[in-house]
């Protein structure tokens, strides 16, 4: 157990749905991190948050949005799904903004149909 | 654009010898760069990490080499060991003026490490 839990583990949708995944970070880590895996691919950055706020956004579609609430834990939402969207979703944390050996989550895998 | 690339898709040695991983880049401004394993069904889990500034990083059987000049790093385990089969991810950030910790992974290398 890496102390970043995401839930669910397995998502099955249909196409057009909205999704909500989950990730608390591991006690005392400030920053939360979201990472997109698609088939054969590198883990793609989505977006960051540190504390509550926005800190880097990557190559995020318009139809993913996510929050950190204060309580730290973060929610990626996922909208108008279609089938590439289909993937291993993970999500890290660390204390600080910058430090990049972070913590990753087992993953949430979306299976859109 | 792959800035990031794991031209090798898997690599299959014998325990006992050594295994190396490779990872080119792409981008100059890439300054920090790091090594993550994940087995299945799990994250990944960093492993090791090299700044810009120097060329090589040992920790126990893990040693990172960065060749800046030609933008290539590898990882080098010795020795091999069956637990030690997993995916790696090279990963490299632009810490610059950026200040965040966003990282920019390869595709990832399978190894095998046969008993």
């Amino acid at each position: 157990d890496s102390g970043v839990t995401q839930t669910p583990k397995h998502l099955i949708t249909a196409t057009g749905q909205r999704v909500t995944l989950r990730c608390s970070p591991r006690s005392g880590d400030l920053s939360v991190y979201w990472y997109q895996q698609s088939l054969d691919q590198g883990l793609q950055f989505l977006i960051q948050y540190y504390n509550g706020e926005e800190r880097a956004k990557g190559n995020i579609l318009e139809r993913f949005s996510a929050q950190q609430f204060p309580d730290l834990h973060s929610e990626l939402n996922l909208s108008s799904l279609e089938l590439g969207d289909s993937a291993l979703y993970f999500c890290a944390s660390s204390v600080h903004h910058t430090n990049y050996g972070y913590t990753f989550g087992s993953g949430t895998r979306l299976t859109v149909v | 654009d792959q800035q990031v690339k794991q031209n090798s898709p898997s690599l299959s040695v014998q325990e006992g010898r050594i295994s190396i991983l490779n990872c080119d880049y792409t981008n100059s401004m890439f300054d920090y760069f790091l090594w993550y394993k994940k087995y299945p069904a799990e994250g990944p889990t960093f492993l090791i990490s090299i700044s810009s500034i120097k060329d090589k990083n040992e920790d126990g059987r893990f040693t990172v080499f960065l060749n800046k000049s030609a933008k290539h790093l590898s990882l080098h385990i010795v020795p091999s060991q069956p637990g030690d089969s997993a995916v790696y991810f090279c990963a490299a950030s632009a810490s610059g003026s950026s200040n965040t910790g966003k990282l920019i992974f390869g595709q990832g290398t399978t190894l095998q490490v046969k008993p």
